[in-house]
């Protein structure tokens, strides 16, 4: 099973400040990586997937980058409406796994 | 537009059994794999099962592997979660999610409380 680590737990920031998320893979798995976001009581949303794709209607201020074990989700300028739970999650094998979240809360 | 419509969740005895549905709309059913994922009270996301778009194929977690039966009616585009021999750990919040494509997750439900409870 492929383990992801997601770090840091928690990230305070202000609006406006950008925030850098990282997702560390227990083993290489190319670009097959998707990140989602949780809002308070939603469903996940899928905004990024292979990386770096992002997904129709997600605002550009949201990227994504890596490869291999590294991968990195940077949200630049943040507004209100960001600050949530950011989950990571691979496709390389069965199962399919997600990181443990970072919570990005307001400062 | 595309709407998942969990239900059966509900409080149920350690050891019991219960079935969780998904009413899919609003897209072409049997065209797309589909996936269970539960979130536990409090805790992050954990992938439970996938069935292909015909029904021929599944995949599990480990831990409910033995347990847990995933399967599609395309007739009725619904899709479900037998679960038997529930433990406490199950206790979760049950998502179905369609799959976009290559094993990732586009549109969820709003989800479903199992509550595993003596």
């Amino acid at each position: 099973e492929i383990v992801l680590t997601q770090s840091p737990a928690t990230l305070s920031l202000s609006p406006g400040e950008r925030a850098t998320l990282s997702c560390r893979a227990s083993q290489s798995i190319s670009s097959y990586l998707a990140w989602y976001q949780q809002r308070p009581g939603q469903a996940p949303r899928l905004l990024l997937y292979e990386a770096s794709n992002r997904v129709t209607g997600i605002p550009a201020r949201f990227s994504g980058s890596g490869s291999g074990t590294d991968f990195t989700l940077t949200i630049n300028s943040l507004e209100p409406e960001d600050f949530a739970v950011y989950y990571c999650q691979h496709r390389r094998n069965w199962p399919l796994t997600f990181g443990g979240g970072t919570r990005v809360e307001i400062k | 537009q595309v709407q998942l419509v969990e239900s059966g969740g509900g409080v149920v005895q350690p050891g019991r059994s219960l079935r969780v549905s998904c009413a899919a709309s609003g897209f072409t059913f049997n065209s797309y794999a589909m996936h269970w994922v539960r979130q536990a009270p409090g805790k992050g996301l954990e992938w439970v099962a996938v069935v292909s778009y015909d029904g021929s194929n599944q995949f599990y977690v480990d831990s409910v592997k033995g347990r847990f039966t995933i399967s599609r009616d395309n007739s009725k585009n619904t899709l479900y979660l037998q679960m038997n021999s529930l433990s406490v750990e199950d206790t979760a919040v049950y998502y179905c999610a369609k799959e976009r494509e290559n094993h990732y997750f586009d549109y969820w439900g709003q989800g479903t409380l199992v509550t595993v409870s003596s």
